[in-house]
């Protein structure tokens, strides 16, 4: 099975920086992928990570350890259009219905 | 090129009413998968095909749910008779690949009254 565990809620400032976490626990891991939500509307992708490491794209960056059975996503620059959902889903062993969502951080970015 | 497509966007309905929601994957996406979202549990793997084909519907929470996918580029979600318990949005995603990133479309929300 899998616990997939972030925190409810995030609150952060315009221009700053914001780390949001993500702990699993899970048998065969096989992934990691962050999704962004933004309120009435449907997940969108942001990264994915299956080896151990930091990657980088644009003003998101994502950090998975295996052995630790940690990722966090971090976020620079912060604009107001960033609020919203942060979805954290891990890919345990082969087969499609293996991706299992947390229930998300929600982040609001204030002025 | 065209999103995942899903219909209606807003479905209100009473309880006993059937319900049937709709997805038109994206072009080319061998895998297609039925979601629900609540609050209490986020995000809930239904039912998935690869190409058309049932593979796992072990997430359909009770017979009242089924599922079909008559042809690559349309698939439909139904529940009969429908529950107040049943209201969520039901996102519906697709992907080329198992390992391949999953698109979701723009969900549907049903209220059962």
């Amino acid at each position: 099975g899998q616990n997939i565990d972030q925190p409810t809620e995030m609150t952060a400032t315009e221009g700053a920086i914001v780390q949001i976490n993500c702990t699993y626990q899970t048998s065969g891991f096989n992934g990691l992928f962050w999704y962004q939500q933004h309120a009435g509307e449907a997940p969108t992708f942001l990264s994915y990570n299956v080896l151990d490491g930091l990657e980088e794209k644009g003003r998101f960056s994502s950090f998975l350890s295996r052995s630790k059975g940690y990722s966090y996503l971090l976020l620079k620059e912060l604009q107001m259009k960033d609020s919203a959902s942060y979805l954290c889903a891990v890919r345990e062993g082969t087969g499609a219905n293996n991706l299992f969502f947390g229930t998300g951080t929600r982040l609001t970015v204030i002025p | 090129d065209a999103g995942v497509i899903q219909s209606p966007r807003h479905e209100v309905t009473e309880m006993g009413q059937e319900v049937t929601l709709r997805c038109k994957p994206i072009s080319g996406h061998d895998y297609l998968f039925w979601y629900r979202q609540t609050m209490m549990r986020g995000l809930e793997l239904l039912i998935y095909f690869n190409n058309n084909v049932p593979i796992d519907d072990s997430g359909m929470p009770e017979d009242r749910f089924s599922a079909k996918m008559p042809n690559a580029s349309f698939s439909t979600l139904k529940i009969q008779p429908s529950e107040p318990r049943d209201s969520a949005v039901y996102f519906c995603a697709s992907s080329r690949t198992w390992t391949d990133t999953q698109y979701f479309g723009p969900g549907t929300r049903l209220t059962v009254l």
